[in-house]
């Protein structure tokens, strides 16, 4: 049982903006640890999406972006693309140990 | 180009053994923290444990639900990971991935992933 907590889907049409949360508690995301997010397109591996918070690696489209505060850390999907249907997943750590949340998947409508 | 592939999953009985193997290229593996992480059919990813490199003494962690039945180690000569599983149980049926540690600016993301190995435990 995760000690992150997703909401298990969102939907939004193409163009749209869409959100997902990460809740933690203070012994991980209160804690200070980063959060990072994760994309998983049906059938593959997850794809590092933000790390460290709020930073983009190379190649990822500044339609995401993601926000911390406190206890909960936030994703955002802006101009919501049909290739941004699959599932995401928020990673932190909690007593030093990693953990991921439970996972959020996103249809485009 | 940098690249994690995993083998060595396959069926096995419970109360079984399996050994995965992880092998890394495009970077100097022995630099980096290297983790398992798995997930169930259909479920969400379950962080399964890590290893350090060896300026930090190869030192590993592991989730509470596969302590003392699995173990992480590494063979930086070769630039392979490996996860021995024992005592292997119905509910370690997964998808097993291997993924890469980068240093986040306070700590570690997974920037790299292999392909993931199906390892299925059943009678």
């Amino acid at each position: 049982q995760s000690v992150l907590t997703q909401p298990p889907s969102v939907s939004g049409a193409p163009g749209q903006r869409v959100t997902i949360s990460c809740t933690g508690s203070s012994s991980n995301i209160g804690a200070g640890y980063d959060v990072h997010w994760y994309q998983q397109l049906p059938g593959t591996a997850p794809k590092l999406l933000i790390y460290g918070n709020s930073n983009r690696p190379s190649g990822v489209p500044d339609r995401f972006s993601g926000s911390k505060s406190g206890t909960s850390a936030s994703l955002a999907i802006t101009g919501l693309q049909a290739e941004d249907e699959a599932d995401y997943y928020c990673q932190s750590y909690d007593s030093s140990l990693s953990v991921f949340g439970t996972g959020t998947k996103v249809t485009v409508l | 180009e940098v690249q994690l592939v995993e083998s060595g999953g396959g069926l096995v009985q419970p109360g079984g053994s399996l050994r995965l193997s992880c092998a890394a290229s495009g970077f100097t593996f022995s630099d980096h923290y290297m983790d398992w992480v798995r997930q169930a059919p259909g479920k969400g990813l379950e962080w399964v444990g890590r290893t350090r490199n060896k300026a930090n003494s190869y030192t590993t962690e592991y989730a509470a639900s596969v302590k003392g039945r699995f173990t992480i180690s590494r063979d930086d000569s070769k630039n392979s990971l490996y996860l021995q599983m024992n005592s292997l149980k119905t509910e370690d049926t997964a998808v097993y991935y291997c993924a890469k540690n980068m240093w986040s600016g306070s700590y570690y993301a997974f920037d790299i992933w292999g392909q993931g190995t199906m390892v299925t435990v059943s009678s």
